[in-house]
């Protein structure tokens, strides 16, 4: 079964740390990677989507990273401030017509002032 | 552009009470996609359309109809509605298997 698994499933920092999150799945072959950003009763907001034959992507403060073959992805986020305190999703695609994504349970996380 | 919109945004059913969630995207997206999220285990997958006049089940279709009115509109429905549907429901859009784009969702309880 495809699964993914995400560490931890909570973090707490205080602000202007660096801060790493951590995705895995079960089965390698991916079409690609993406990473969501959920605020308490809202909805999802992407943050950065990966392509399987892509390493990283960033934007601003954020960098993805993408090793398929030990079907590892980490969310880099640098100099955290408390506004960045969300759950964050990681979901991955394995391609086709359906293209549906199979998500992990989240990080949620708390960036203390 | 308002991207993906739902309707309603919260709604309270009783048990054996039907009601239909609308969604709507305005980015000509031919895929489009219900999830439901519950605590503790994440978002799972109820249907999809992967185009107009197509509809496939998910991972999670049991107590579930949809409808792809058109390119824009995607709809599910709940004939019968139990406690075990209590969730929130999000609708989403992609040009797949691309970039998916998520709507606010719609919070159901269902006494």
């Amino acid at each position: 079964k495809q699964e993914v698994t995400q560490i931890p499933a909570a973090l707490s920092v205080p602000e202007g740390e660096n801060l790493v999150l951590n995705c895995s799945f079960t089965d390698s072959a991916i079409y690609n990677l993406q990473w969501f950003r959920q605020d308490p009763g809202k909805g999802l907001t992407s943050l950065l989507l990966i392509q399987s034959s892509q390493r990283e992507q960033t934007s601003g403060r954020l960098n993805a990273s993408l090793d398929k073959s030990s079907g590892r992805s980490t969310l880099y986020i640098a100099a955290s401030q408390p506004g960045d305190s969300a759950t964050y999703l990681c979901a991955v695609s394995y391609g086709g017509s359906q293209g549906n994504l199979i998500f992990g349970k989240g990080t949620k996380l708390s960036v203390k002032p | 552009n308002a991207g993906v919109t739902q309707t309603p945004k919260f709604q309270v059913l009783k048990t054996g009470q039907s009601m239909t969630l609308q969604c709507a995207q305005d980015m000509n997206h031919n895929s489009m996609y219900w999830y439901r999220q519950d605590p503790g285990m994440g978002l799972r997958l109820i249907y999809y359309s992967a185009s107009e006049g197509t509809t496939d089940k998910g991972e999670v279709p049991n107590g579930y109809n949809v409808s792809r009115l058109n390119k824009r509109e995607f709809s599910l429905r709940l004939e019968s509605a139990a406690p075990s549907q209590t969730s929130v429901y999000f609708c989403a859009s992609s040009e797949a298997p691309y970039e998916q784009y998520f709507g606010p969702g719609t919070r159901l309880t269902v006494t």
